[in-house]
């Protein structure tokens, strides 16, 4: 149990056009994903956290008009990568709890902006 | 704040070694302790973890004491195989925090034959 997906696993887009990414919690309910970001050789860093039906708490440094998050269900979590450019290129990772607050990885989706 | 310090790598070593990575945490309160494991192009996928001082994880013969008198968690395997080859992440959770997660920087391990 506790499986996380991401969709879609790598995606390419040309610059100026935005990107959505999926996350879903498939076994259970989420109470709260989390996304994180990952340049190459370097850890996760956290972007934003978001509860069902809520706004979502973006880091310190994290453009929220640019990294649009949603979180209709307690299964899903979308983040939208909006007028993509060359520097948002990156692994993005998403994660979701449960009730017992354990942390469960999705397995990252690579974006390429050309 | 929390933060945790991981060894630096990267790390190459023989089949059949033996592995320690380092890692030491500042926390604010009582934190849970993991270590995760990234496969290339994967996600990231948990080892193992402890919840209180002096709680050993354990998991595929790697194993990891939490040791709170000198805020370590180190990552150790008396035997490394190919298979072990991946980037291994200390990380810590502060129920005073928010129950939010901060992870080290990750230690890429190369186990060659």
């Amino acid at each position: 149990g506790a499986v996380v997906s991401q969709h879609p696993s790598w995606v390419i887009c040309k610059s100026g056009t935005s990107v959505k990414i999926e996350c879903r919690s498939l076994d259970f309910q989420a109470t709260t994903m989390f996304w994180y970001r990952q340049f190459p050789k370097q850890s996760l860093m956290l972007m934003a956290t978001s509860n069902e039906g809520s706004k979502a708490t973006y880091e310190q440094g994290v453009e929220k008009d640019k990294f649009l998050i949603n979180h209709a269900s307690l299964t899903l979590s979308t983040l939208t990568v909006t007028s993509a450019h060359p520097e948002d290129s990156s692994f993005y990772i998403c994660s979701a709890t449960r009730e017992d607050s354990e942390q469960y990885f999705g397995p990252g989706t690579r974006l390429t902006v050309t | 704040g929390d933060s945790v310090t991981q060894m630096e790598g990267p790390v190459t070593l023989s089949e059949e070694a033996f592995l320690t990575i380092n890692c030491t945490y500042t926390a604010t309160g009582y934190p849970s302790l993991f270590w995760y494991v990234q496969y290339p192009g994967e996600g990231l996928q948990l080892l193992l973890k402890a919840t209180k001082a002096d709680d050993k994880g354990s998991n595929k013969g790697f194993e990891a004491t939490y040791r709170k008198e000198t805020t370590s968690f180190h990552l150790e395997k008396g035997s490394v195989q190919v298979s072990d080859s991946a980037v291994y992440f200390c990380a810590l959770k502060d129920p005073s925090a928010g129950n939010q997660f901060y992870f080290g920087t990750g230690t890429s391990l190369t186990v060659i034959p």
